[in-house]
């Protein structure tokens, strides 16, 4: 049964840092592209960031461009997302997707999400 | 980016109704379409893939159709436990892009 454990989410002050993290398992996750999405309270869902399989290629939102990073463990199955410079409009809940074997695939399994609250 | 537009935004059904709704996208994306369900409280299950692919394991009430531009995803005989926001994504190009939802409640 594939897994995904989402744990990190904190109330932050605006300009903090805050690092996300997705255990996974049930599946070969070194065998497959891995997502973060969001949803801020009351509203639709936003894609984040996107990484593939081996971790070689990196893909951001514009909205969090320059202040997220996204990365891997393979050996630890488990992906991760490091978040700089956090603003109010970064509030959100965050989901960790499985993706497809390529970036450009749905997101065929989710977690539960990690809120992440950023207000002084 | 390619924008995907859902409409309705809301639709009250009642149980056994056959229920449809559309979701536009703002350029071609061949059939790299996807729909999802989020029942309140939960997170997002995929439940259509490549605009017509039923995910294992979803009922077979669920369908989707469609291509180029205009999609569409059906439920044929409305079950109780179908109360949740629909949300279709594209994945032709990056960035991946969700419409912005179409709430479903029961009458």
């Amino acid at each position: 049964e594939v897994q995904l454990l989402e744990s990190g989410g904190d109330l932050i002050q605006p300009g903090g840092s805050l690092r996300l993290s997705c255990a996974a398992s049930g599946f070969t996750f070194s065998n497959y592209a891995m997502t973060w999405v969001r949803q801020a309270p009351g509203k639709g869902l936003e894609w984040v960031s996107t990484i593939t399989s081996s971790g070689s290629s990196t893909h951001y939102a514009d909205s969090v461009k320059g202040r997220f990073t996204i990365s891997r463990d393979n050996s630890k199955d488990t992906l991760y997302l490091e978040m700089h410079s956090l603003k109010a409009e970064d509030t959100a809940l965050y989901y960790c997707a499985k993706t497809g074997p390529t970036i450009l695939s749905s997101f065929d399994y989710w977690g539960q999400g990690t809120l992440v609250t950023v207000s002084s | 980016d390619i924008q995907l537009t859902q409409s309705p935004s809301s639709l009250s059904a009642s149980v056994g109704d056959r229920v449809t709704f559309t979701c536009q996208a703002s350029q071609d994306i061949a059939n790299y379409l996807s729909w999802y369900q989020q029942r309140p409280g939960k997170a997002p299950k995929l439940l259509i893939y490549d605009a017509f692919n039923l995910e294992t394991g979803v009922p077979s009430r669920f369908s989707g159709s469609g291509s180029g531009t205009d999609f569409t995803f059906t439920i044929n005989s409305l079950q109780p436990e179908d109360i949740a926001t629909y949300y279709c994504q594209q994945y032709d190009n990056l960035p991946h892009t969700f419409g912005q939802g179409t709430r479903l409640e029961i009458k």
